[in-house]
C-alpha cells in the first residue's frame, strides 16, 4: 500500500511570491492535515481537511490557504512568501471520521527555503 | 487547552543502555496518546500508541504505558541501538476535535556504539 505522497521534496522561493504543495493520502483516508516543522516552533497544526471541508484551523495568518479534491488530494498554497515560512511542510493522513484514536501517518515533507 | 510537554535533548546513550524520554500531557476530555518517531530526512512514523487510561502501547522493544492519575505517557526501551537514534515526538489527539493532534517539542536520542 503506498504511503502519504508529498511534492515537490524540495522549493526555494523568493520572498513576495506564492507556492503550492501537493499531498496524495494513503488510499482509503479521507482526512488530510498539514502540519509546519521549524527548529525554533516544532510542529504546529496548519489545517486538516475532511471530505472537502476544512473542519480545523491552527493559528497561522490567512496567507496559509489549503483545499481538498474529491479524491481526498490536498494542496496547501502560501501567498506573499516572508522569509519564516522557511520550514519543512507535513501532510498527514488517516481515516478520519469519528474514530479519534485513527493515528496519522505522515509523508516525508516539502521542504520550503525562502529567500 | 491541550498540550503536550516532553523533557528536552538531546539524550546520548551507549548501545544497550535503559532508555527513559519523559512526557506529560494536559487534556480535556478523554485523549488517545501516540509516540512517533523521526529520522533525518523523512516524515514521522507512528512508533506506538494508547488510547484508554492504563493502556500500554509497544512496537519494537519501545513500550508506553497511559497515566491518567500522573497524566504522563513516558517512552521506554530496556536495551537501544544505534539504529535508534532519531528525534521522538509525544502527541495526542483531541477527543472533541477529531484530527487535531497536538505534538511536543521533539527529544532528539543519539545512541553512542
Amino acid at each position: 500500500k503506498a504511503g502519504v505522497t508529498q511534492t515537490p521534496r524540495y522549493l526555494i522561493k523568493t520572498r513576495g511570491q506564492q507556492v503550492t504543495l501537493s499531498c496524495s493520502p494513503i488510499s482509503g483516508h479521507r482526512s488530510v492535515s498539514w502540519y509546519q516543522q521549524t527548529p525554533g516552533q516544532g510542529l504546529q497544526f496548519l489545517f486538516e481537511y475532511f471530505s472537502e471541508t476544512q473542519r480545523n484551523k491552527g493559528n497561522f495568518p490567512g496567507r496559509f490557504s489549503g483545499r481538498q479534491f474529491s479524491n481526498s488530494r490536498s494542496e496547501m498554497n502560501v501567498s506573499t512568501l516572508e522569509l519564516g515560512d522557511s520550514a519543512l511542510y507535513l501532510c498527514a493522513s488517516s481515516f478520519g471520521g469519528r474514530t479519534y484514536n485513527s493515528p496519522l501517518h505522515f509523508g516525508n515533507g516539502t521542504r520550503l527555503t525562502v529567500t | 487547552g491541550n498540550s503536550v510537554t516532553q523533557m528536552e535533548g538531546p539524550v546520548t546513550l551507549s548501545e544497550e543502555a535503559f532508555l527513559t524520554i519523559n512526557c506529560t500531557y494536559t487534556a480535556t476530555g478523554y485523549p488517545s496518546l501516540f509516540w512517533y518517531v523521526q529520522y533525518p530526512g523523512e516524515g514521522l512514523q507512528l512508533l506506538l500508541k494508547a488510547t484508554k487510561a492504563d493502556d500500554k502501547g509497544s512496537n519494537k522493544g519501545f513500550e508506553a504505558t497511559y497515566r491518567k492519575e500522573t497524566t504522563s505517557f513516558h517512552l521506554e526501551k530496556g536495551s537501544v541501538q544505534v539504529s535508534d537514534s532519531a528525534v521522538y515526538f509525544c502527541a495526542l489527539s483531541d477527543g472533541d476535535n477529531f484530527n487535531k493532534f497536538y505534538f511536543g517539542s521533539g527529544t532528539k536520542l543519539n545512541v553512542k556504539p
